[in-house]
């Protein structure tokens, strides 16, 4: 139990275009999803946190209209980099958590994104 | 405020040697601990959790830790390294908040040598 998916696992892009990544817990409810982007050889740096309908909760230095999420369901929290520049190219991983499990967050496999 | 520090970027073992990489917290409340390995180009998979219960946790794959309060510490170990064991590996700690934010440490590099 507790499967996150992410689609794309891999994505390269032009200068300017936006890119959609979607993060799907496939058998529980999400409370809460969180995204993470990890730069090379380096921990996971936390975007943003986002609860079902509501507006999500961005971490200092994370520009908001940048990186738009949304989580529409209790399993689908969607992240979209808009104007992407070569800058915004990285490992972006998501995760969910439910209410009962302990803080416990369970992460998707990741998406790579290369912007050209 | 929480954090967590893990000491040494790489740990390099001989494959069957012990494993161990540590985990240092700081916390004002007792928390909730979590070790996670990642594999290249992957998402991270829980390896175990501390929640409060029994100190000494077992994990997936032969790997446990056990909490020590009184050192602030939440080591992983393992008896006998494995070379599928080589990944990247993270203790976290969980802001015992409504955020359920992780807070992570820089992750240790492990390298199982034949």
């Amino acid at each position: 139990g507790a499967v996150v998916s992410q689609h794309p696992s891999r994505v390269i892009c032009k200068s300017g275009t936006s890119v959609k990544i979607e993060c799907r817990s496939l058998d529980f409810q999400a409370t809460t999803m969180f995204w993470y982007r990890q730069f090379p050889k380096k921990s996971l740096m936390l975007m943003a946190t986002s609860n079902e309908g509501s507006k999500a909760t961005y971490e200092q230095g994370v520009e908001k209209d940048k990186f738009l999420i949304n989580h529409a369901s209790l399993t689908l929290s969607t992240l979209t980099v808009t104007s992407a520049h070569p800058e915004d190219s990285s490992f972006y991983i998501c995760s969910a958590s439910a209410l009962a499990s302990y803080n416990e967050q369970f992460f998707g496999p990741g998406t790579r994104l290369t912007v050209l | 405020a929480q954090s967590v520090t893990q000491l040494g970027s790489h740990v390099s073992v001989s494959e069957g040697a012990l494993v161990l990489l540590r985990c240092n917290y700081s916390s004002s409340v007792p928390p909730y601990l979590f070790w996670y390995v990642q594999y290249p180009n992957q998402g991270l998979q829980l390896l175990l959790k501390y929640t409060s219960a029994a100190t000494l946790v077992k994990g997936i794959n032969g790997f446990e830790a056990e909490f020590k309060k009184s050192e602030t510490s939440f080591h992983l170990t393992k008896p006998s390294a494995h070379m599928s064991d080589a990944a990247e590996y993270f203790c976290a700690v969980s802001l015992m908040d409504s955020s359920y934010k992780l807070i992570f440490g820089s992750g240790t590099r492990l390298l199982v040598r034949p």
